[in-house]
């Protein structure tokens, strides 16, 4: 059975203060590993898709990058707008759908 | 462009109710898929449609079900409600389904109360 485990639970940072999220995996057969933001009562926002050791890829203060059994997302200099949950979900196998499992998220919180 | 919207956005029912919920997704997204959010934790897979036939189901009972329309809507039946229904179910939409570079694009849920 996949699994996605995502670390820490909650992260607390000072503005301008850098760090990475964790995202470990067990999959047969990876296709593709998502990172999404979801802001409190909303749905999960798409940032990237990464489908094989060494990808990286980053979009203004986040890069994401990965290797065969985690994924991080580097967050450079965050700001307050920042704060949300992030979630790592992997889609894997050789079944004719897209299904991703998700892990639970870590919750960022970014101090002015 | 619109993205993919979900109705209601909130809704209360009772233990042992019937309950509907619907999706449309992205103009010229052909596959639709359902997942449930429990508080705390990330969304869990119940259903894939494309082209109107299912195409993946998760470890859900058969009280629920799924169907996709010709003009790619999609909706989520869910029979004899229990407590632990109470969640926030999100449709999401890609181009294609099976293929990594076709990421799922999500609505902002429908918050459903189970009392």
């Amino acid at each position: 059975e996949d699994q996605v485990t995502q670390s820490p639970e909650a992260l607390r940072l000072q503005e301008g203060e850098s760090s990475s999220l964790n995202c470990s995996y067990t999959v047969s057969g990876l296709r593709g590993l998502f990172w999404y933001r979801q802001d409190p009562g909303k749905g999960p926002e798409f940032l990237f898709t990464l489908y094989s050791a060494g990808e990286e890829k980053e979009k203004e203060r986040l890069k994401a990058t990965l290797t065969k059994k985690e994924s991080f997302l580097h967050i450079t200099a965050p700001k307050p707008e920042d704060s949300a949950t992030y979630l790592c979900a992997v889609q894997a196998g050789t079944g004719a759908n897209s299904k991703l499992t998700f892990g639970k998220g870590i919750t960022l919180s970014v101090r002015p | 462009d619109a993205g993919v919207t979900q109705s209601p956005t909130h809704l209360i029912k009772t233990r042992g109710q019937q309950v509907t919920l619907r999706c449309s997704p992205i103009s010229g997204h052909k596959s639709v898929s359902w997942y449930q959010q429990v508080l705390g934790q990330g969304p869990q897979f119940i259903f894939q449609y494309y082209e109107k036939e299912e195409r993946g189901r998760g470890n859900f009972p058969d009280r629920f079900s799924a169907r996709q329309f010709p003009n790619y809507s999609s909706e989520l039946n869910v029979n004899a409600l229990l407590l632990g229904d109470s969640a926030l179910y999100l449709c999401a939409s890609s181009l294609f389904v099976g293929v990594g570079n076709s990421p799922l694009h999500f609505g902002n849920g429908t918050r459903l109360t189970v009392t």
